[in-house]
């Protein structure tokens, strides 16, 4: 079952316009939430990162944010930059017990010029 | 200082065979996590492994299996191959367990035909 769900395979906004992404989870113990960037023939590159004990945080471009009562998180890209078109997963993790990260089916952004 | 190393990139092999897989982690990175990433199901969680030992495993078969050395230095290994085992397998290490900024490899791409 998946725990960490993007329900958005794929995201085209035009180059300086906002990206919004969007990732949901089940479980609230999860007290650690990240987004990778996936260029094709790569690894996963981690982009930003939240603590459950924060809403928002912001790094230069990028901003996640953070809803527990929903479950939600975001990643805004403001503004958009046609290097920025790659795959962006949305991680969670922090359950008792389960050392490792939990992974959304990724959202595949284009930034069209 | 130099990123993740998993060798090979790319490998073929036939059904019924074995494959093994290396990843070689940050330097001074004790954890070194195991996923697999398939179209539409994202990155599942294979194990992790911490000074030497495995510290969480997820839901795979135990055909795959792997092992760390002293060195941090992982291998994954996967018996009786199956078309499905088809995939993007992707190492990650970071200097504790638990998930948090985890540093990935470019991946082994493993086709079984």
């Amino acid at each position: 079952d998946q725990q960490v769900k993007q329900n958005s395979p794929s995201l085209s906004v035009q180059e300086g316009r906002i990206s919004i992404l969007n990732c949901d989870y089940t479980n609230s113990m999860f007290d650690y939430f990240l987004w990778y960037k996936k260029y094709p023939a790569e690894g996963p590159t981690f982009l930003i990162s939240i603590s459950s004990i924060k809403d928002k945080n912001e790094d230069g471009r990028f901003t996640v944010f953070l809803n527990k009562s929903a479950k939600h998180l975001s990643l805004h890209i403001v503004p958009s930059q046609p290097g920025d078109s790659a795959v962006y997963f949305c991680a969670a993790s922090g359950l008792p017990g389960a050392n490792n990260l939990f992974f959304g089916t990724g959202t595949r952004l284009t930034v069209i010029p | 200082k130099a990123g993740v190393t998993q060798t090979p990139r790319y490998l073929i092999k036939t059904r019924g065979q074995q494959v093994t897989l290396s990843c070689s982690p940050i330097s001074g990175h004790r954890s070194v996590s195991w996923y697999q990433q398939t179209p539409g199901q994202g990155l599942q969680f294979l194990f992790e492994y911490f000074s030497e030992t495995q510290r969480n495993k997820g839901n795979f078969p135990g055909r795959f299996s792997g092992r760390q050395f002293s060195n941090s230095r992982s291998e994954m290994n996967v018996s009786t191959l199956e078309l499905g085992d088809s995939a993007l397998y992707l190492c990650a290490s970071s200097e504790t367990t638990g998930g948090y900024s985890a540093f990935f490899g470019q991946g082994t791409r493993l086709t079984v035909v």
